[in-house]
């Protein structure tokens, strides 16, 4: 079967650092993504990685190592903004989006 | 520029009556997408649609039925709603659903079936 896993709730402080997660096991591997999804809103995308290595973008940065079917999410100078769930999506060889259940975090002033 | 769309955007029904949910998106993306998300599951793919006239089932297609007669609209209908069918429905939508193609929701409809 498919598999995403990912912590279920995790709490920062704010200005902190925080790393989430996401380990996969799918029929194939077409990249990942990172959504952020805010309590009772839509998922916005976040990042996409489709080779090994880390990817920048602001605050933000994704990690993925293909081989260990692990990737990871790093928020810097968290902000209360930053408050919301995240989901880790893998898209398998049917070019499927297979969507892990997300993290909730919660930022502590 | 008005995006996706959804309506209603809740709804409360009773067991057994037919449900429809519309998705309206302003882009002309070929793909459209309905999940569904319940407390402790990932976003669990309905149906899809590449086109106009052409769609296929996802993980949990049992009880719904779509259409897409225009490249806008992709409507699903819960044919007899079940309790179990009480979830919040996110449309979205991609340009092409190639890898490394960003999904773009749906503001989500909430949906209670007693």
């Amino acid at each position: 079967g498919q598999n995403i896993d990912q912590p279920t709730e995790m709490t920062a402080t704010e200005g902190a650092i925080v790393q989430i997660n996401c380990t996969y096991q799918t029929s194939g591997f077409n990249g990942l993504f990172w959504y952020q999804q805010h309590a009772g809103e839509a998922p916005t995308f976040l990042s996409y990685n489709v080779l090994d290595g880390l990817e920048e973008k602001g605050r933000f940065s994704s990690f993925l190592s293909r081989s260990k079917g692990y990737s990871y999410l790093l928020l810097k100078e968290l902000q209360m903004k930053d408050s919301a769930s995240y989901l880790c999506a893998v898209t398998d060889s049917n070019y499927q989006l297979i969507w892990g259940a997300g993290t909730k975090l919660i930022i502590k002033p | 520029d008005a995006g996706i769309t959804q309506s209603p955007r809740y709804k409360i029904t009773e067991t057994g009556r037919q449900v429809t949910l519309m998705c309206h998106q302003t882009w002309s993306h070929s793909y459209m997408f309905w999940y569904r998300q319940d407390l402790g599951h990932g976003l669990r793919l309905i149906y899809y649609s590449a086109a106009a006239d052409i769609t296929d089932k996802g993980e949990v297609p049992d009880g719904y039925v779509v259409s897409r007669s225009k490249t806008e609209n992709f409507p699903l209908t819960l044919e007899s709603a079940t309790r179990s069918q009480t979830s919040v429905y996110f449309c979205a939508s991609s340009v092409r659903g190639l890898e490394g193609e960003t999904q773009y929701f749906g503001p989500g409809t909430r949906l209670l079936v007693l």
